[in-house]
């Protein structure tokens, strides 16, 4: 089973530019997460979606935007990138917004902004 | 605020054992969850705590102190695979984790 796939593998993008990181996964999961981790830093929440339409905020949300439309599909929007989103970003799901629910992680997207 | 400590790195020898410290302070308690993430890859799932005490895992356990928001990860027998970055993350209140920059283990022949 492909479990979360996310694309693109990695990405250098030119300041001002707008981007839109893929994340899909293929577990029936409600709940979705998008996570920046930096270099001596934690994994940090962006935005979250407990169950297909809604969506939520995390610690770190300016500059990024997101949507659920449909279980699967949780694609991230940076709309005018700058060079303090570059990081590696990751995509994770599990089965419900509650306590014990571990989160499955996708492979992660490398963004470079210059 | 909230705030997740573990060290930064960690050196073992193979076929030894290694304990990784973990303390937190959250606004709530969830559940701790410890998370395994070699460089390059996702992090993947070791274990989960939400009462006190020590969950076994073959090779890998985990114990749990509420009352002393002080958790660690034992790892036995270590292989030179179990070279990794270990992260520490707390299930708030809000049913988010609050995750630790992670602790790099290094293990030596």
């Amino acid at each position: 089973t492909a479990g979360i796939t996310q694309a693109p593998t990695s990405q250098i993008l030119a300041a001002g530019r707008s981007m839109t990181l893929r994340c899909t996964q293929d577990m029936r999961h409600n709940a979705m997460y998008w996570y920046r981790q930096d270099l001596g830093l934690g994994l940090r929440l962006i935005h979250y979606s407990n169950t297909a339409g809604t969506t939520g905020k995390g610690e770190v949300p300016d500059g990024y935007s997101v949507s659920r439309a449909n279980t699967d599909d949780f694609p991230l929007t940076l709309a005018s990138a700058v060079p303090s989103q570059t990081s590696v970003y990751f995509c994770a799901s599990s089965g419900t917004g509650g306590s014990y629910n571990e989160q499955f992680f996708g492979p992660g997207t490398r963004l470079t902004v210059l | 605020g909230q705030n997740i400590d573990q060290p930064t790195e960690m050196t073992a020898t193979e076929g030894a054992i290694v304990q990784i410290n973990c303390t937190y302070q959250t606004s709530g308690f969830n559940g701790l969850f410890w998370y395994q993430q070699h460089a390059g890859e996702a992090p993947t799932f070791l274990s989960y705590n939400v009462l006190d005490g020590l969950e076994e895992k073959g090779r890998f356990s985990s114990f749990l102190s509420r009352s002393k928001g002080y958790s660690y990860l034992l790892l036995k027998e270590l292989q030179m695979k179990d070279s990794a970055s270990y992260l520490c993350a707390v299930m708030d209140s809000n049913y988010q984790l609050i995750w630790g920059a992670g602790t790099k283990l290094i293990i030596k022949p």
